[in-house]
């Protein structure tokens, strides 16, 4: 069983849908990211969460520490949103999931 | 202020060839990791380093050496290339002590024939 667990796999949305990408992990850890990946392959950090939620632009991020479980949400989605969405974990080395990928149609 | 640096960004090995990825931070971070990211794999984790003089296996070791020459750099080597090593391998660097953020080298795309 995997450290870190993604859903859905794959996502298609209208533009201006409300989304959600999910991240269950069965580890310990000290702090969860939530990343982008465009096509071309480059990654960035969205978010690091330890607690609570986190909020930037359209993008909201929320943890349960107890229940292991952290969301993703995009508000008002655009095309521009399509990319893969990836969790990490960190308890003593980064462990990813194995990413979300969303296609927002217009 | 560069960030991760990774090179080379593209190889075409032949099989049995070696190689070394090269990655470099200039952010003073401790820990450095290098993946592997296939199609439908997501990103899986070849070794890390916690910190200067350390290093660790992750989850797919088999085949690959590294090297923490400082707290700048680590390196991935390949002795004997072979084609279930074409791939994408990215490097991060992240600070436990400073804000947690990981950063990500533009990826080196690997193809072993």
């Amino acid at each position: 069983k995997n450290e870190v667990e993604q859903s859905p796999q794959n996502l298609t949305a209208q533009e201006g849908e409300f989304i959600t990408i999910n991240c269950s992990y069965s580890v310990g850890i000290s702090a969860l990211h939530w990343l982008q990946q465009h096509p071309g392959g480059g990654i960035v950090s969205l978010f690091m969460l330890s607690s609570g939620k986190k909020k930037h632009g359209r993008l909201i991020a929320t943890i349960n520490i107890q229940e292991k479980h952290s969301s993703l949400h995009i508000t008002a989605s655009h095309p521009r949103d399509s990319a893969v969405y990836i969790c990490a974990v960190y308890g003593n080395k980064l462990v990813f999931g194995a990413g979300t990928i969303l296609r927002v149609k217009s | 202020n560069a960030g991760v640096t990774q090179t080379p960004k593209f190889q075409v090995l032949k099989t049995g060839q070696s190689m070394t990825l090269q990655c470099a931070q200039d952010m003073n971070h401790n820990s450095m990791y290098w993946y592997r990211q296939d199609p439908g794999m997501g990103l899986r984790l070849i070794y890390y380093s916690a910190s200067e003089g350390t290093t660790d296996k992750g989850e797919v070791p088999n085949g690959y050496n590294v090297s923490r020459l400082n707290k700048r750099e680590f390196s991935l080597r390949l002795e004997s290339a072979a084609p279930s090593q074409t791939s994408v391998y990215f490097c991060a660097s992240m600070s436990v002590t400073s804000g947690n953020t990981i950063y990500f080298g533009e990826g080196s795309w690997l193809t072993v024939v």
